[in-house]
């Protein structure tokens, strides 16, 4: 049984970066892909982008394309997401999930990660 | 991109009753790629269907799923104290992955 464990919240300053990780323990970390969704508060889930590490391929949504890094750790099966030049839009709960099946990112998410809340202001 | 429009927003009922909650695409989703999920207040959202009608693993057979094309169901046959939750759909036959924007099922 595979669990996500996320790192804790961060409040940032607009223009600044944020990181979060998101490790996982059971199961086969490299075969399957990981993607990041965010929720901001009254608002329904939207995605962010994935990764498969198996065959190094990550995907981003157009609306974040160039202001977010996904990676992967195989050797501490850890995913990361890394979202720069914040703003005060992106206030919201961050989530990574993984699909059910092997090798995809975009798939139903049976596995999400407990969320990392994530605070810009000034 | 696929915007999921769900309907209605709230839907207030009865421990015991039987719900339909109703979510609408603005085109075609390929294959049989939509699921629906349960979040409940503070907690990360929970599977419960994929592949349109394919309860995920443990979940109650109260739950089922059904529709194609743009038009996709949510039933819930006898609500439980339990299933009163937020509600949302997602389409993954299209990139990118989207969801619709919830509903909530609150106690009458």
């Amino acid at each position: 049984q595979v669990t996500l464990v996320q790192s804790g919240a961060e409040v940032k300053k607009p223009g600044s970066s944020v990181k979060v990780s998101c490790k996982a323990s059971g199961g086969t970390f490299s075969n399957y892909g990981f993607n990041w969704v965010r929720q901001a508060p009254g608002q329904g889930p939207e995605w962010i982008g994935g990764i498969v590490s198996l065959f190094g391929t990550t995907n981003y949504a157009e609306k974040f394309q160039g202001r977010v890094t996904i990676s992967a750790d195989e050797s501490t099966t850890t995913v990361y997401m890394e979202l720069s030049s914040l703003r005060s839009e992106d206030t919201a709960v961050y989530y990574c999930a993984r699909p059910l099946v092997r090798g995809v990112t975009r798939y139903a998410m049976g596995v999400w990660g407990q969320g990392t809340t994530v605070i810009v202001s000034s | 991109e696929i915007v999921l429009t769900q309907s209605p927003g709230t839907l207030s009922s009865s421990p015991g009753a039987r719900v339909t909650l109703s979510c609408r695409a603005s085109d075609v989703v390929p294959s049989t790629y939509v699921a629906w999920y349960q979040q409940k207040p503070g907690q990360s959202p929970t599977l419960l269907i994929y592949g349109v009608s394919t309860r995920a693993t443990g979940i109650p057979d109260r739950f089922s799923g059904s529709g194609s094309g743009t038009d996709f169901t949510l039933t819930i046959s006898r609500l439980e104290p339990e299933d009163f939750a937020l509600y949302y759909c997602q389409q993954y036959g299209n990139s990118p992955v989207t969801f619709g924007q919830g509903t909530i099922v609150e106690i009458k």
